[in-house]
């Protein structure tokens, strides 16, 4: 079965720092992968996907992700944090024989002034 | 464009009360649904999901069950409410038969505070 690990539920950076927010997954068959944002008591904005198309996917907000087979991860980042990017990360994967969307644990960005 | 519905936004329910959230879709036909929780500092847990009507797929037993009446319907319930039902609960749709890449969309959300 898919899954996603989300390492470190809080990360804090400093405004204008890099942003890097870990994710690995686990499955046996090409996974399709997502990363999603949460702002506070809303629900959930999808930030970027996986397709297979490119290792290094581009998404909104000026966040991308790099898709490396052999490390079996889908890290976001971004060069350059901004205050507004404090919010919950989700990564996601889609489970190959069902419709469902398996989520990580989450990791809170705190962007400090 | 497709939208979807999901009330209330807060609700605050005394332990043992009954339960029951609604969610709906517009803008497409026979969409996967979905009910997420999210406790806090526990990521979001899939509750159920359902690929079509009277079709309920439980992921996780618990005192919540879902029904889905309509095509694009979906509703949480309990006959009576726990505190550990306490969370921030998700709708999400996505469409059926679609690509594996295909996303989730989800619902502003329901705060629950069972007290």
């Amino acid at each position: 079965a898919q899954s996603v690990t989300q390492l470190g539920s809080h990360v804090s950076v400093s405004e204008g720092a890099l942003v890097l927010l870990r994710c690995n997954y686990s499955s046996s068959v090409p996974p399709y992968l997502f990363w999603y944002v949460q702002y506070p008591n809303q629900g959930l904005q999808l930030l970027l996907k996986y397709t297979s198309a490119a290792t290094l996917v581009k998404g909104i907000n000026g966040f991308e992700a790099e898709f490396k087979k052999s490390e079996t991860s889908f890290h976001l980042t971004k060069p350059s944090a901004h205050m507004s990017d404090a919010a919950e990360y989700f990564c996601a994967v889609r489970s190959y024989n069902t419709d469902k969307l398996i989520f990580g644990t989450g990791t809170r960005l705190q962007v400090f002034p | 464009s497709q939208t979807i519905h999901q009330w209330p936004a807060t609700l605050v329910q005394p332990v043992g009360s009954p339960l029951s959230l609604e969610c709906t879709v517009e803008g497409t036909s026979n969409p996967n649904l979905y009910w997420y929780r999210q406790a806090a500092g526990r990521g979001l847990q899939l509750l159920f999901y359902s690929v079509g009507i009277g079709q309920i797929s439980s992921e996780v037993p618990q005192n919540l069950s879902a029904s889905r009446p309509q095509d694009r319907q979906f509703i949480l319930s309990s006959k009576k409410l726990l505190l550990s039902d306490s969370g921030f609960y998700l709708c999400a749709w996505s469409p059926t038969g679609a690509s594996w890449n295909t996303e989730a969309f989800f619902g502003q959300g329901t705060r629950l505070t069972v007290v």
